[in-house]
């Protein structure tokens, strides 16, 4: 069974703080990884893709991934309370299958 | 604006009732999907097309049913809604499926209450 994890929190960070989360996957051959963002009762919403080990930065966010220790985690520096949301991240496995997602982990930042 | 579309944004159905989710595309993508997202879960794929070729999940329910009649539409059918199927539909579509071009393009969903 092809997995993709993460701790479904809610994890709380204050205003300004860099929130971290993070996502472990089980298919080592993965090759495409995204995080999506959804807010309470609407659809995701693309925010990072990453295919290479390392960092990858838009704006206030960073994607890491580390292929060897199979998990990508997503950064939030200064975050704000429109953070607030559900993280979900997805995971491209071999060959042309779907994403896989993970249950999201709930961010809540307080102001 | 190009953009993924689905009507209606909440659809209220009775136990047993026969309901249809529609969906429709104007990016021209390959791929369109139809996912089950329940409170607090990750979405579950329920089915997708690509183009006109038809992938089931095999733990989709038989009560699930898609059409795709052109590149742009694609419906969902429950054939008898159970109070279990109450939950938001979720359409997206992509480009292909593999790799980095499988960034999806989720419609602002469907909440489905079944009474």
């Amino acid at each position: 069974q092809k997995e993709v994890e993460q701790n479904s929190g809610p994890l709380s960070v204050p205003e300004g703080a860099i929130a971290s989360l993070n996502c472990t996957y089980s298919d080592r051959g993965s090759q495409s990884f995204f995080w999506y963002r959804q807010y309470s009762g609407k659809s995701p919403e693309l925010i990072m893709s990453i295919y290479s080990n390392g960092d990858k930065e838009d704006g206030r966010f960073t994607a890491q991934l580390n292929k060897a220790s199979q998990y990508v985690s997503l950064l939030i520096r200064d975050s704000q309370p429109s953070d607030s949301a559900t993280y979900l991240c997805a995971v491209n496995e071999q060959g042309n299958t779907p994403l896989v997602f993970g249950k999201g982990t709930r961010l809540s930042v307080i102001a | 604006d190009a953009m993924v579309i689905q009507n209606p944004r909440y659809q209220v159905t009775q136990f047993g009732k026969p309901v249809t989710l529609s969906c429709s595309q104007t990016l021209n993508h390959n791929v369109m999907y139809w996912y089950q997202q329940k409170s607090s879960q990750a979405p579950k794929l329920l089915f997708h097309y690509y183009d006109k070729d038809f992938n089931n999940e095999a733990d989709t329910p038989d009560n699930f049913q898609s059409r795709r009649p052109n590149t742009s539409f694609c419906f969902l059918d429950i054939r008898s809604p159970g109070l279990g199927d109450a939950a938001m539909y979720l359409c997206a579509t992509s480009r292909t499926t593999g790799g980095s071009n499988e960034k999806l393009f989720f419609g602002s969903g469907t909440q489905l209450s079944v009474l």
